[in-house]
């Protein structure tokens, strides 16, 4: 399965819209981008995931490059209850989602 | 409530004791698993299984047992505990082995210190 990088920290004002970036240039075809946060010391929280198109729900938005080597993973107006890690994964099946380090966003008054 | 509940929250053991993580989910999802989070790191995989009867190993399972005797559970069985194994242990589930359209959902933890 591809490797991901992702900054190891972020800072957003709160209200305003946070933008996630995450490179996954050796992504194959098959493989999905799957993005998860986890707040404070909970379990994992399951946020969006897609395979080339943009996907939204009504949490975030993905955006995946058109070569699918990146992705942004974009919270529209963030609040203070968002500051969480972020993990980006990519996975062709859910028995390999490999969680790297993430990166830490803190959404500030 | 629907969902994934695990216990016990917290746990202290002494090296060489074992001990069994419960796992249960109501929500008949075929896919479980257990991840162990080390402090400032992520996830990795310790065991999983895609169905009743059915388990498979992980990124690292040395040290640990699994059985799914049941869809609804999936207990993590630590042999002989050691300081190593000090973490926090989360436990997933989702419908399908494959990508599904709500990922998995993941227990609240149980945080285990070997002494």
């Amino acid at each position: 399965d591809a490797k991901t990088t992702q900054p190891t920290s972020m800072d957003c004002a709160e209200g305003r819209a946070a933008n996630l970036p995450c490179n996954h240039s050796t992504i194959s075809g098959n493989e999905y981008v799957y993005w998860y946060r986890q707040i404070h010391s909970q379990g994992p929280q399951y946020i969006i995931h897609g395979l080339k198109n943009n996907e939204t729900n009504e949490m975030a938005s993905l955006i995946i490059t058109e070569d699918r080597k990146s992705s942004t993973l974009i919270l529209p107006h963030a609040t203070l209850r968002d500051t969480a890690v972020y993990y980006c994964i990519v996975s062709l099946r859910n028995n390999d989602m490999r969680f790297g380090a993430g990166t830490r966003l803190t959404v500030k008054p | 409530n629907a969902g994934v509940t695990q216990t016990p929250k917290f746990q202290v053991l002494k090296t060489g004791q074992s001990m069994t993580l419960q796992c249960a989910q109501d929500m008949n999802h075929e896919y479980m698993s257990w991840y162990r989070q080390d402090p400032g790191m992520g996830l990795r995989l310790i065991h999983y299984s895609v169905g009743a009867g059915i388990t498979d190993q992980g990124e690292v399972p040395n040290g640990y047992n699994v059985s799914r005797s049941t869809t609804e559970d999936f207990p993590l069985r630590l042999l002989s505990a050691a300081p190593s194994q000090t973490s926090v242990y989360f436990c997933a589930s989702s419908y399908h082995r494959v990508p599904g359209d709500y990922g998995y959902t993941f227990g609240s933890g149980t945080r285990l210190t070997v002494v």
